[in-house]
């Protein structure tokens, strides 16, 4: 089992709709939770970071995280083009170790 | 405009040859990160180096090897690398020393030939 996983995609949502991604993770005492964007030849860029249950909003991004079940998500509300990447969960564990998950492609489409 | 700043951007090298990739963080972050990243898979963890400690992961070869001059610098020395060691070289930034929100520079894209 992976400590991160993600639904590899590709995602494809059309222009003003609503992504969600999804991340599930196999360490109950996680404590750290983060979100990049990665768009094609470039480097990850961090979106957002949640560390309690509940939700996170920043602008269009809300981040989503439930320890009970062990899974944190991303919405995108009113999606745009340029929201086109692949999107990277990472986590850190109770021991301190920093993973990414497989990343999920999304494309919205015009 | 990234904090995180990142050379050479491009780099081609035989397997005999010795480079240097450097990267530097302006942000007084106190740990410093070198991943390797190949194409459609996510970044692999190389290097920590944290309040001066190293920590390594135990898969990566010896012909790899990190240098820290001060905290605001980390270098990557090459050295007979092999072909399968092409990949994009992603310098990372945090604050703190949990390996915590991390801010990555653009890379250095390395072909070995």
């Amino acid at each position: 089992q992976k400590e991160v996983e993600q639904n590899s995609g590709p995602l494809s949502v059309p222009e003003g709709a609503i992504a969600s991604l999804n991340c599930t993770y196999s360490d109950r005492g996680s404590q750290s939770f983060f979100w990049y964007r990665q768009y094609s030849g470039k480097s990850p860029e961090l979106i957002m970071s949640i560390y309690s249950n509940g939700d996170k909003e920043d602008g269009r991004f809300t981040a989503q995280l439930n320890k009970a079940s062990q899974y944190v998500s991303l919405l995108i509300r009113d999606s745009q083009p340029s929201d086109s990447a692949t999107y990277l969960c990472a986590v850190i564990s109770w021991g301190n170790q920093f993973y990414f998950g497989t990343g999920t492609s999304l494309t919205v489409i015009p | 405009d990234t904090e995180v700043t990142q050379t050479p951007k491009h780099l081609v090298m035989g397997m005999t040859n010795k480079k240097s990739l450097k990267c530097e963080q302006h942000m007084g972050h106190r740990a410093m990160y070198w991943y390797k990243q190949k194409a459609k898979k996510p970044p692999e963890l190389m290097f920590v180096y944290s309040y001066e400690k190293l920590s390594i992961n135990e898969s990566v070869p010896s012909r790899f090897s990190p240098e820290c001059p001060n905290s605001s610098l980390l270098n990557l020395h090459l050295h007979a690398l092999q072909p399968e060691d092409s990949a994009l070289y992603l310098c990372a930034s945090s604050q703190g020393t949990g390996m915590g929100e991390q801010y990555f520079g653009p890379g250095t894209r390395l072909t070995v030939t």
